[in-house]
């Protein structure tokens, strides 16, 4: 069974950057899809962040494109989220999820990321 | 971008009674995902396609629209449907989502 896990620091100073892990077990993401990062904000609001595809390429959101960055490292089946100059509007719960086109079918647990002095 | 616009933003139902969501868009999009996320999980996809049912979902759940207009429909309400509903569209990048819309148990 295909799994997902985010993990990371759960606090983040403004100014600074947000990185997170996504660690996938039960598939590996060179093998296809693309592999996304979608955050919730309190009050649901849901956003589309980014995905790296099994072939290594990004798709941002352009309203994120000059703050984020989607890695991976493929000998430990990860991916990462580098989100740059956070600000308190930043918090939020994020979420890694494998992609179709043009859905999202298996999701991690979440982990919530709070931006505060 | 396109903004979907979800109705109601909260209901409740009774059990056996049938809901229907609304998705409204901005645009004209080719088809509407749908997610089902219950307190403290994660998001779960429900519809694919905007009619197909994703894997293990019980068949009360409906999907269908065209165009500008989508809804999801519960035929018969179970307690185990409390959750928040989003839809979620991907006919232009960025993909986007709806507001979502809380069901709550009558």
């Amino acid at each position: 069974e295909i799994q997902l896990q985010e993990s990371g620091p759960g606090l983040v100073k403004p100014s600074q950057s947000l990185s997170l892990t996504c660690s996938v077990t039960g598939y590996t993401i060179t093998s296809g899809y693309d592999w996304s990062w979608i955050r919730k904000f309190p009050g649901n609001k849901m956003e589309w962040m980014g995905y790296i595809s099994y072939s290594g390429s990004t798709n941002y959101n352009p309203s994120l494109k000059s703050r984020i960055s989607i890695t991976r490292d493929t000998s430990k089946n990860q991916f990462f989220l580098q989100l740059n100059s956070v600000t308190t509007e930043d918090t939020a719960t994020y979420y890694c999820a494998r992609t179709w086109p043009y859905y999202f079918d298996y999701w991690g647990q979440g982990v919530m990321v709070t931006v505060s002095s | 971008e396109i903004v979907l616009t979800q109705s109601p933003t909260t209901t409740a139902a009774s059990p056996g009674e049938k809901v229907t969501i609304t998705c409204l868009a901005s645009s004209s999009v080719s088809n509407m995902y749908w997610y089902q996320q219950k307190s403290g999980a994660s998001p779960k996809l429900l519809i694919y396609s905007t009619s197909s049912l994703a894997s293990g979902v019980p068949d009360r759940f409906s999907g269908s629209g065209s165009g500008t207009s989508y809804s999801l429909t519960i035929n018969t309400m179970e307690a185990e449907d409390a959750a928040t509903y989003y839809c979620q569209q991907w006919s232009s990048n960025p993909p986007t989502f709806g507001a979502g819309t809380k069901l709550e148990l009558k």
